[in-house]
C-alpha cells in the first residue's frame, strides 16, 4: 500500500499546463527526504524524471518542474504534449518503514 | 552503458519458491545500492528490498521473512529469492539501481513478470 498520496488523474489541452500533487506525512516528505518522480509508458519500465524535489536529468525537457513544501510535493508540466500522456510516480523515503515509498501514481491525459 | 537485465519470472504455483537474476553491465553492483521494485497488474509501484554497498539489506513489511536479496560479485548480478509465494506476490519484478546514495533509481531493468496461481 504507497504512503504517498496522487490524484489518480489529471488532464489538460496540449500547450496547458499540469501539476500533479504527492502528499505525505512527518515520517518521509514531511522529515526533509527528497521527493522524485518517475514516468512511465505502458508495458515499459518507470524513467527518472526528476530528482531532489526539483532537478531534471540530462535529457528531460525544462517543460518539467518539480517542488516541494512541508509534507507534499508537485510535479508541474508546461507545454502539455501528446507524447506526455504517461503514468507519472513520485518517490521518497520513509523512516517508520525504513524504505522506500511510492505515491499512488496519476494518469496524465492530452485532451 | 549501464544496462539491468531481469530473468527469472513465471508461473509458480501458491506457495513455491522462484529466483530472480538481475544482470548489470557497465557498473559494478556490489559498489551501488541496488533495490527490487514491483508492480501488480494495473497497480502502482511497490519498493520490495534494498541490498547496500555495505551488504546490509532491507525489505518491505510485505515480503519481509518471505524474500531474501543478495548478489553475486563474480557475476555482476543481484538476486531477489521469493519463498512461500501468495497470489499477491503476482507482478512485474524491477531491478534498478540507487544514483549514488541519492533515494532515487537512475536505472531499471526492463522487468520480468512473475505469476502466482494454482
Amino acid at each position: 500500500q504507497s504512503v504517498l498520496t496522487q490524484p489518480p488523474s489529471v488532464s489538460g489541452a496540449p500547450g496547458q499546463r499540469v501539476t500533479i500533487s504527492c502528499t505525505g506525512s512527518s515520517s518521509n516528505i514531511g522529515a526533509g527526504y527528497d521527493v522524485h518522480w518517475y514516468r512511465q509508458l505502458p508495458g515499459t519500465a518507470p524513467k527518472l524524471l526528476i530528482y531532489g524535489n526539483n532537478n531534471r536529468p540530462s535529457g528531460v525537457p525544462d517543460r518539467f518542474s518539480g517542488s516541494k513544501s512541508g509534507t507534499s510535493a508537485s510535479l508541474a508540466i508546461t507545454g502539455l504534449q501528446a507524447e506526455d500522456e504517461a503514468d507519472y510516480y513520485c518517490q521518497s523515503y520513509d523512516s517508520s518503514l525504513s524504505g522506500y515509498v511510492f505515491g499512488t501514481g496519476t494518469k496524465v491525459t492530452v485532451l | 552503458e549501464v544496462q539491468l537485465v531481469e530473468s527469472g519470472g513465471g508461473l509458480i504455483h501458491p506457495e513455491g519458491s522462484l529466483r530472480l537474476s538481475c544482470a548489470a553491465s557497465a557498473f559494478t553492483v556490489s559498489s551501488n545500492y541496488m533495490s527490487w521494485v514491483r508492480q501488480a497488474p494495473g497497480k502502482g509501484l511497490e519498493w520490495v528490498s534494498i541490498i547496500y554497498s555495505d551488504a546490509s539489506t532491507y525489505y518491505a513489511d510485505s515480503v519481509k521473512g518471505r524474500f531474501t536479496i543478495s548478489r553475486d560479485i563474480s557475476k555482476n548480478t543481484l538476486y531477489l529469492h521469493m519463498n512461500s509465494l501468495r497470489a499477491e506476490d503476482t507482478a512485474v519484478y524491477y531491478c534498478a539501481r540507487e544514483a549514488e546514495g541519492g533515494g532515487y533509481f537512475d536505472y531499471w531493468g526492463q522487468g520480468t513478470l512473475v505469476t502466482v496461481s494454482s
